[in-house]
């Protein structure tokens, strides 16, 4: 069965230091998986997705099948990534991408 | 940017009562997606919708619980008959064609079962 762990309910950081978000999985498939975010009073959007190796808005995240891990990094943290993080492990079957969600990190980046 | 919409934002219901939850997918879109968010818990996958049938469903959409496309554009969930542990978040989301495709989501609708 498919799992996602997000260790860390909350994590503070100060503005310009790095942030790590950890993510572990567990899955008995090839898995993909991604970083969603959510802003206070905003909806879920998609951060960054492994396949992509993309950056965006500072962060990347790699997936590390060795350690089934899948954390979040940004190496200067800015107020504005104060928010809600949740890993998410694709459970695809057929054509459909059916979302497996860790409980999420909440972000808080002090000035 | 194209959007999925859900109605209504919050919706207050009777245990035991029937609800509808809607949505409306991105035109372009042909996967849709449920998922709910019990308060302090995380998102759960609920179930997926495909070419008019349900593509794979979790253990909590049992037999209270069904989606349809009745119009070509709006995704609705219906719960038949509320319980008190129905209270959630819902949320809608939709891709656009494989799913590798990203999901958007929709701002969700908060129910409340009394």
């Amino acid at each position: 069965a498919q799992r996602v762990t997000q260790p860390e309910k909350l994590l503070s950081v100060f503005k310009g230091a790095p942030v790590e978000l950890k993510c572990n999985y567990s899955y008995s498939g090839s898995p993909e998986l991604f970083w969603y975010v959510q802003y206070s009073r905003q909806r879920l959007q998609l951060l960054l997705r492994h396949i992509s190796r993309e950056s965006i808005k500072g962060f990347t995240a790699d997936l590390n099948k060795g350690e089934t891990s899948f954390h979040l990094k940004k190496p200067f943290a800015q107020e504005e990534d104060s928010a809600m993080y949740y890993c998410a492990l694709s459970g695809r079957r057929g054509g459909a991408n059916n979302l497996f969600f860790g409980t999420g990190t909440r972000l808080t980046v002090i000035p | 940017e194209p959007e999925v919409t859900q109605t209504p934002s919050h919706q207050v219901t009777q245990m035991g009562q029937e609800v509808i939850l809607r949505c409306v997918p991105i035109s372009n879109h042909l996967y849709f997606y449920w998922y709910r968010q019990i308060l302090g818990q995380k998102v759960e996958f609920l179930v997926s919708f495909y070419n008019n049938e349900i593509s794979e469903k979790s253990e909590i959409f049992d037999d209270q619980f069904s989606v349809e496309r009745p119009d070509g554009s709006n995704f609705t969930l219906k719960i038949r008959s509320t319980k008190l542990e129905d209270s959630a978040m819902y949320f809608c989301a939709s891709s656009r064609d494989r799913g590798d495709q990203p999901q958007h989501f929709g701002d969700g609708t908060r129910l409340s079962i009394l």
